[in-house]
């Protein structure tokens, strides 16, 4: 069974720049769900999505946004990057509460 | 707000060893916990939950138990392997049905022949 499959792996953007990052989840997980990993904060929680629907938020400013397809893949886009966005972005699907499994990430640096 | 507090790494053990790490959380209500591990090159994945209080959690012979009076789930091994060399993350939801976790730091653990 194929796992969650983050594109793309490496990006390097400049400040103001817009990123979309994609997200496969493992088939028949409705759930996804998004988050950042940096050194300093650790993993911090961005948003979850079932079934196309925004169902949890986490507290970062809106130029942090996503989005769910039909088929249950999801994508993020962040707008108008900053130096501090540069991180590493994880994937997650789920079927059950707290059972999560991770894709490797896409990491993103903003030059 | 809910935060995770983990024991600061990396821990480095010898094969057969005792491991504990620690982690204390702060939460509004009765929130499930959660360890992670992350093996090289590998994914996050989860390694064991425990949803109630006085509930053990176990998988791979690492065991976990919700202690509400000190607000702690320590993740115990009797006798590490070099397998079990990782990235150890401790977590918790405070709202059921939802997979909005709040992660502690991380404890790398690397184990030694």
């Amino acid at each position: 069974k194929a796992g969650v499959t983050q594109t793309p792996r490496y990006l390097i953007k400049t400040r103001g720049q817009q990123v979309t990052l994609s997200c496969s989840p493992i088939s028949g997980h409705r759930s996804v769900s998004w988050y950042q990993q940096t050194p300093g904060q650790g993993l911090q929680f961005l948003f979850e999505y079932f079934s196309e629907t925004q169902r949890n938020k986490g507290n970062f400013p809106g130029r942090f946004s996503g989005r769910q397809f039909s088929n249950s893949r999801s994508e993020m886009n962040v707008s108008t990057l900053e130096l501090g966005d540069s991180a590493l972005y994880l994937c997650a699907s789920s079927l059950s509460e707290g059972k999560l499994f991770f894709g490797e990430g896409s990491r993103l640096t903003v030059l | 707000g809910d935060s995770v507090t983990q024991m600061e790494g990396p821990v480095t053990l010898s094969e057969e060893a005792f491991l504990t790490i620690n982690c204390t959380y702060t939460a509004t209500g009765y929130p499930s916990l959660f360890w992670y591990v992350q093996y090289p090159g590998e994914g996050l994945q989860l390694l064991l939950k425990a949803t109630k209080a006085d509930d053990k959690g176990s998988n791979k012979g690492f065991e976990a138990t919700y202690r509400k009076e000190t607000t702690s789930f320590h993740l115990e091994k009797g006798s590490v392997q070099v397998s079990d060399s990782a990235v150890y993350f401790c977590a918790l939801s405070d709202q059921a049905g939802a997979n909005n976790l709040f992660f502690g730091t991380g404890t790398r653990l690397t184990v030694i022949p």
